[in-house]
């Protein structure tokens, strides 16, 4: 089946840094979605962004489909920014499916 | 309030007792599914259901089943729960497999 890696898998900054994670996937996808897991377990959709981009704030993401990978830019870092960001794709052999990687932890320092 | 509700929260149970975990939804979605989160291992997802009475396996469906009599609702059933099903569980839906997914709170497992 299709494999969805994400990196770094943990990552450490300062608060106002900037950051890219990044979500390669193996196989064609028909869309991509962007998750943060917030330190209370919440998960939150960021992004659907089978192609192109997209922004919202100080978040923005690129998904470019036929190179098989995605990427997540947060800009001006808060700590609320903190914790764990997944994608999720859904696979173009397997249209009924929800795979997602493993995610990248983030630690916003004050 | 567009929401997917999960119950319990938090559920500490013994080897072998039958459990179930609630999920609901008000969007009127087609698509549901269940995932269990895991440290290192991301989500992985359990069950699915295209619409009423239509359900299929995701990636680890082994000790769990599901049904879905209603649109709404999308219950995770454990019939004899083992200790490696201990796990954070979500419930998910959306309009379609390819819309954008809305998750549940979460619920917290200990089998012991």
């Amino acid at each position: 089946g299709i494999q969805v890696e994400q990196s770094p898998p943990d990552l450490i900054l300062q608060e106002g840094a900037n950051s890219t994670l990044r979500c390669n996937f193996s196989d064609s996808v028909n869309n991509l979605q962007w998750f943060h897991q917030n330190p209370w377990g919440q998960l939150i959709n960021l992004f659907y962004i089978p192609s192109g981009t997209k922004q919202n704030g100080r978040l923005s993401a690129t998904t470019v489909a036929t190179e098989r990978y995605s990427l997540l830019y947060i800009s001006s870092s808060q700590t609320t920014d903190s914790g764990v960001y997944f994608c999720a794709v859904n696979p173009y052999s397997s249209a009924s499916k929800i795979i997602f990687g493993s995610g990248t932890r983030l630690s916003i320092r004050p | 309030e567009a929401q997917v509700t999960q119950n319990p929260r938090y559920l500490i149970t013994v080897t072998g007792k039958k459990l179930t975990v609630t999920c609901s939804q008000n969007m009127n979605h087609e698509y549901m599914s269940w995932y269990r989160q895991d440290p290192g291992l991301g989500l992985r997802q359990i069950y699915y259901s295209m619409n009423v009475e239509v359900t299929d396996k995701g990636d680890v469906p082994e000790g769990y089943k599901v049904s879905r009599k209603e649109k709404r609702n999308f219950p995770l059933i454990l019939e004899s729960p083992s200790p490696n099903q201990t796990s954070l569980y979500f419930c998910a839906s959306s309009l379609s497999s390819g819309s954008p997914l809305h998750f549940g709170n979460g619920t917290r497992l200990t089998v012991t």
